[in-house]
C-alpha cells in the first residue's frame, strides 16, 4: 500500500500570512498516462471533506488562487499565499494512483 | 448540478449490519464510479473501497474485505455500502466520493454500540 505523510501534523498561522503543508508518498505517483495522482482536501468542521487541488497543480473549480499545488513523483507541496479565517480546518493530500491513501491531515488554525 | 445524497444516521449493536444509500444527481450516473471513505470521531480519512456503476467490478480495502459489501442500483442511481459483523471501532461517518474525486456525500454517522 502507499502511505501518504504530510508535515506538519497542525499549523497555527496569523491572518494574510503563507502558510505551508508538505505530503510525501511511498511510491510515485506519476502514471504512465502522464498524469501524477495527487490531490488536496480541506476538511471543514462539520463538512465534508472539498476538493481544492487535483493533479498536483490544478486548482478546482471555485477556489480561490491563494492555495497553489506543486511537486513531482513523491514530493508535494499545498501553499496558501494568504491565510483567511475562513481557511481553517484539516488539510488532506490523497494519492489515487493505486486504489485511494490519505495523509494523516494537517490541522489550520488561526492565531 | 452534481448530489451525492447520503442515508440518515444509524445506531447498531456489535454484531449487527448496516447498509448506507448514496443518491446521485445532475450527471449520468453510469459514467463515475463511487468510493466509499470514512472517517471515525476525531480521525484522518480512510478509503473502504470502490464499485464501478458501469458493471458492479468491486475494489475493497483488505482490512476490510469478508465484512464489506457495495452494490448499486442504477435504476434508482443509487450506491449502497453494507458493512457487516460490527465493532465499536467501526463507529464512523461513512462518506460515498464520485471517482473523479470532486464530489462526497454529506456523510451517514453510524454508531455502534451495546
Amino acid at each position: 500500500d502507499i502511505v501518504m505523510t504530510q508535515t506538519p501534523l497542525s499549523l497555527s498561522v496569523t491572518p494574510g500570512q503563507p502558510a505551508s503543508i508538505s505530503c510525501k508518498s511511498s511510491q510515485s505517483l506519476l502514471h504512465s498516462d502522464g498524469k501524477t495522482y495527487l490531490y488536496w482536501y480541506l476538511q471543514k468542521p462539520g463538512q465534508s471533506p472539498q476538493l481544492l487541488i487535483y493533479e498536483v497543480s490544478s486548482r478546482f473549480s471555485g477556489v480561490p488562487d491563494r492555495f497553489s499545488g506543486s511537486g513531482s513523483g513523491t514530493d508535494f507541496t499545498l501553499k496558501i499565499s494568504r491565510v483567511e479565517a475562513e481557511d481553517v480546518g484539516v488539510y488532506y493530500c490523497m494519492q489515487g494512483i493505486h486504489l485511494w491513501t490519505f495523509g494523516q491531515g494537517t490541522k489550520v488554525e488561526i492565531k | 448540478q452534481v448530489q451525492l445524497v447520503q442515508s440518515g444516521a444509524e445506531v447498531k449493536k456489535p454484531g449487527a449490519s448496516v447498509k448506507v444509500s448514496c443518491k446521485a444527481s445532475g450527471y449520468t450516473f453510469t459514467s463515475y464510479g463511487i468510493s466509499w471513505v470514512r472517517q471515525a470521531p476525531g480521525q484522518g480519512l480512510e478509503w473502504m473501497g470502490w464499485i464501478s456503476t458501469y458493471n458492479g467490478n468491486t475494489n475493497y480495502a483488505q482490512k476490510l474485505q469478508g465484512r464489506v459489501t457495495m452494490t448499486t442500483d442504477t435504476s434508482t442511481s443509487t450506491a449502497y455500502m453494507e458493512l457487516r459483523s460490527l465493532r465499536s471501532d467501526d463507529t464512523a461517518v461513512y462518506y460515498c466520493v464520485l471517482e473523479s474525486y470532486d464530489y462526497w456525500g454529506q456523510g451517514t454517522l453510524v454508531t455502534v454500540s451495546s
